[in-house]
């Protein structure tokens, strides 16, 4: 059981946008920590996507966008592309402990 | 460019101790800027922190885990080691290290990850 709640999965076809949530607690997001995710294509080590909520790092597309309110965080990528189709990962932290969510499957239909 | 690289045995026997060392290039161990971390992934399942060294030798772990694991740097070297012992089945993952910016940034820098499975 992940301390980050993510949905399992989520899907959309080229050119849409789609969100993903990453929900935690007082402890964590709610104490204003900073939410970072991570995309991680099959076979490979997970990439830096976005950091500090989000700041995007150099060579990271605009489609992708971050956000974070209260006790969560969205991740959002617009105009779909078929190579967005990956695992994406929440991270954040709880006191000074590193915590992740369970991650999400991108499916671009 | 900053490289990490994970090696030690893919292979490791129930009850043994698991251990993995990650050579850094194109950066420093000893800059305070960082923190230098192992976190795994289990065939299948989502991350893992296991926990840090900062290259004073300070070092914060995972509370699953903090009772069996052993985080070391080598400045000498520019590496920094994990070793975990007792280990189970529940311990086969690919492990990664990887290096995150101490303040404001997320972990930056990821090795390519090492497979390790425990079986007898």
């Amino acid at each position: 059981q992940s301390v980050l709640t993510q949905p399992p999965s989520v899907s959309g076809a080229p050119g849409q946008r789609v969100t993903i949530s990453c929900t935690g607690s007082s402890s964590n997001i709610g104490a204003g920590y900073d939410v970072h995710w991570y995309q991680q294509l099959p076979g490979t080590a997970p990439k830096l996507l976005i950091y500090g909520n989000s700041n995007r790092p150099s060579g990271v597309p605009d489609r992708f966008s971050g956000s974070k309110s209260g006790t969560s965080a969205s991740l959002a990528i617009t105009g779909l592309q078929a190579e967005d189709e990956a695992d994406y990962y929440c991270q954040s932290y709880d006191s000074s402990l590193w915590v992740f969510g369970g991650g999400t499957k991108l499916t671009v239909l | 460019q900053v490289q990490l690289q994970e090696s030690g045995p893919g292979l490791v026997k129930p009850s043994e101790t698991l251990s993995l060392t990650c050579t850094v290039s194109g950066g420093s161990v000893s800059s305070g800027s960082y923190y230098w971390s192992w976190i795994r992934q289990p065939p299948g399942k989502g991350l893992e922190w296991i926990g840090y060294i900062y290259y004073s030798g300070s070092t914060n772990y995972n509370p699953s885990l903090k009772s069996r694991v052993t985080i070391s740097v080598d400045t000498s070297k520019n590496q920094f080691s994990l070793k975990l012992s007792s280990v189970t089945a529940a311990d086969t993952a690919v492990y990664y290290c990887a290096r995150r910016l101490r303040y404001g940034g997320g972990i930056d820098y990821w090795g390519q990850g090492t497979l390790v499975t425990v079986s007898s």
